[in-house]
């Protein structure tokens, strides 16, 4: 069966320091990757997806992912946290099936 | 374009009760997904309906149920209702049939509690 697993739980960081998220998944077939973000009091966010073609993805708000296929990891990566970025980030995958499978989250708090 | 409206955001019930939860898809969207996210936890996938009917199912029992409509609304029914199902359920809506991978769009969630 799929698995996500999302290795820090809660990350605390100042404001302007860089972010890397892990998520590493496990399938051996063709895998279509997302991170989402869930703001205090709202709903999942798309920031980016992974489907084919350049393994480092662009989302929104800076964010950035790579997809490493022989690690089985997609991490998500910003150069420069802001204080607004405080949310809890999801990582899914998705094979040939329609459901989503997430990780358990992280939680991120940015200290200003 | 609208996005995925749920309804209601918060409800408390009983234990054996039963409830229904409902979902307006995205405009132009013809799948719905349903998922539970339990607290601390990340998302669970409940079911997908594409044509109204059923089109993958996750580790739920059978007292979990859903419809979707001809205009692609979809509803939740849970019946026989347990304290382990307090949680926040989500919708998610998509274009696209089985086996076509296309980004989900989430709703705010139905904030379930059982007492």
């Amino acid at each position: 069966a799929q698995s996500v697993s999302q290795h820090n739980h809660h990350v605390i960081l100042s404001e302007a320091a860089s972010l890397e998220l892990g998520c590493n998944y496990s399938y051996g077939g063709t895998v279509n990757l997302f991170w989402y973000v869930q703001y205090p009091g709202q709903h999942l966010q798309l920031l980016l997806k992974y489907f084919s073609g350049d393994p480092l993805v662009k989302g929104i708000k800076g964010f950035e992912a790579e997809f490493i296929k022989s690690k089985f990891s997609f991490n998500l990566r910003k150069p420069s946290v802001q204080w607004s970025d405080t949310a809890e980030y999801f990582c899914a995958v998705k094979s040939g099936a329609q459901k989503l499978v997430f990780g358990q989250g992280t939680r991120l708090t940015i200290n200003p | 374009e609208t996005g995925v409206t749920q309804s209601p955001t918060h409800l408390i019930k009983t234990r054996g009760q039963q409830v229904t939860l409902r979902c307006s898809s995205q405009s132009g969207h013809n799948t719905v997904s349903w998922y539970q996210q339990a607290l601390g936890q990340g998302p669970q996938f409940i079911f997908q309906y594409y044509r109204e009917e059923e089109n993958g199912r996750g580790n739920f029992p059978p007292r979990f149920s859903g419809l979707q409509f001809p205009n692609y609304s979809s509803e939740l029914n849970v019946n026989a209702l347990e304290l382990d199902d307090s949680a926040l359920y989500l919708c998610a809506s998509s274009l696209g049939g089985p086996g076509q991978s296309q980004g989900n769009t989430f709703g705010s969630g139905t904030r379930l509690t059982v007492v």
